[in-house]
């Protein structure tokens, strides 16, 4: 079955430790977007890519760290700059905006990350 | 930059009852979708409108798009216990001033609680 899927689901950092979220997708999506959800709010957008070796910073980047060297994978790296990393990272994927702007994305199940 | 609000943030119902949420973003929007997330869960995609004035329904869930494409909602009829979540509304917009690619903004969100 085609999906994305991230790892791990529970996560938890050290003070001053950086650590990597990873995204998956088998969709064959050209876009792929890493999301932050803190309790009871709306999702911010940290960082989006619309085609591979190329990303732009969201509304939230400060603190985050990103890669897109292939199609399938967008890996996210919170670093120790950020001070409140506590929260649930989503990660999802689309068909690319512009001309396909309409197009759905599709969530992973999310990682939860926390501070020990 | 871009916000997209919604109202209420909470909203309890008896099973029955009818629900509104209610969305509005700051600028003109290309389309708009909305998103349903399960507590625990991640948002999955509902419907989109594209069109000024469109009304769309899904069963008993009906979703409208602003004449000036600003603002939408999503009326259910009679709730049951299964439509239990939050809701999501969310707006494509273009980065062109900073030379980035297409972005979905995401509406804070209603979370709906249904009581037996």
């Amino acid at each position: 079955d085609g999906g994305i899927t991230q790892s791990p689901k529970y996560l938890f950092r050290k003070e001053g430790q950086n650590v990597t979220l990873s995204c998956e997708q088998n969709l064959n999506h050209d876009a792929m977007y890493w999301y932050r959800q803190d309790p009871g709010q709306g999702l911010r957008l940290i960082y989006y890519s619309q085609i591979v070796n190329d990303f732009q910073k969201g509304d939230i980047a400060e603190g985050y760290s990103v890669s897109r060297e292939k199609k399938e994978s967008f890996p996210l790296t919170v670093t120790s700059a950020q001070k409140n990393p506590t929260a649930f990272y989503l990660c999802a994927s689309s068909i690319p905006g512009g001309s396909y702007s309409n197009q759905p994305q599709h969530f992973g199940d999310g990682t939860r990350l926390s501070i020990l | 930059g871009q916000q997209v609000m919604q109202i209420p943030q909470y909203q309890h119902v008896q099973e029955g009852e009818d629900f509104t949420t209610y969305c509005n973003s700051s600028t003109t929007l290309s389309n708009i979708q909305w998103y349903k997330q399960r507590p625990g869960g991640h948002p999955v995609f509902l419907i989109q409108l594209v069109k000024s004035g469109e009304v769309k329904k899904q069963k008993r869930l009906t979703f409208q798009f602003g004449e000036a494409k600003k603002n939408s909602s999503l009326h259910i009829t009679a709730t049951q216990t299964t439509d239990v979540g939050t809701y999501f509304c969310a707006g494509w917009t273009s980065d062109i001033l900073t030379g980035g690619g297409n972005k979905l903004t995401f509406g804070t969100g209603t979370q709906l609680k249904v009581e037996l």
